[in-house]
């Protein structure tokens, strides 16, 4: 599979829990971002790695959200204490050099905070 | 926040009939890309046009731009019942890397 792979597909979870999310990029792109997408909106930034360097965050991404690649391949995306409003879709890309920041998505990681 | 804005914010047309739909920005840009995303899932790349470009075409995709008024349009033509989506488009600001999408245009094709 070549695509941009995303784990899990859809997580439910209570409120004050932490969960995990996991991205697997096109093996040969350098660069990961990271979007969340609430009905009806578009997806919004919220982070982005060069290799394994974090070079951007949104101040969406509040002190309970983290992200990290840590060998420049896979990334994962946690969010401690969750709260209801951070029920959404939360989208993973990838894009590699010299393509103009032409993105390819995963099929996203829906989550439910009851 | 979102950096550009949609219009209209839904569209209903007959199969075989051409949809279009706008896209406005605020800042300057590199380029404008539009995706499409089916119900659920993933954001599918479509067309790139950039900042010196005026107009672009793919299959039955055509793209156009005027950096004067900061905004684009997309024409599919000859619609699909395949075609039912929402559209987004995607600007990359001076010297960033990080794309920021509209609110999108929810399509429905009718058979």
């Amino acid at each position: 599979d070549t695509g941009v792979s995303q784990d899990p597909r859809h997580k439910i979870t209570k409120r004050g829990q932490n969960v995990t999310f996991r991205c697997d990029p096109i093996s040969e792109h350098n660069r990961l971002y990271w979007y969340r997408q609430t009905l009806g909106q578009g997806p919004e930034f919220l982070t982005y790695f060069q290799n394994e360097a974090q070079l951007e965050k949104s101040r969406l991404l509040s002190d309970r959200f983290s992200a990290e690649r840590p060998k420049g391949s896979f990334s994962t995306l946690e969010i401690q204490r969750t709260e209801q409003g951070d029920s959404a879709m939360y989208l993973c890309a990838s894009s590699g050099e010299g393509r103009a920041n032409v993105l390819t998505f995963g099929a996203g990681s829906r989550l439910t905070v009851l | 926040s979102q950096q550009g804005e949609e219009d209209p914010q839904a569209l209903s047309i007959q199969e075989g009939e051409n949809a279009t739909m706008n896209c406005s920005y605020k800042t300057s840009i590199n380029n404008l890309q539009w995706y499409r995303q089916n119900s659920g899932r993933g954001l599918v790349h479509l067309i790139l046009i950039r900042s010196n470009e005026r107009e672009k075409h793919s299959g039955r995709l055509r793209v156009t731009l005027d950096t004067s008024k900061k905004s684009s349009s997309l024409l599919i033509t000859a619609s699909r019942a395949a075609d039912t989506a929402s559209y987004f488009c995607a600007t990359d600001a001076l010297s960033r890397e990080k794309l920021t999408f509209g609110t999108g245009t929810r399509l429905t094709i009718i058979p």
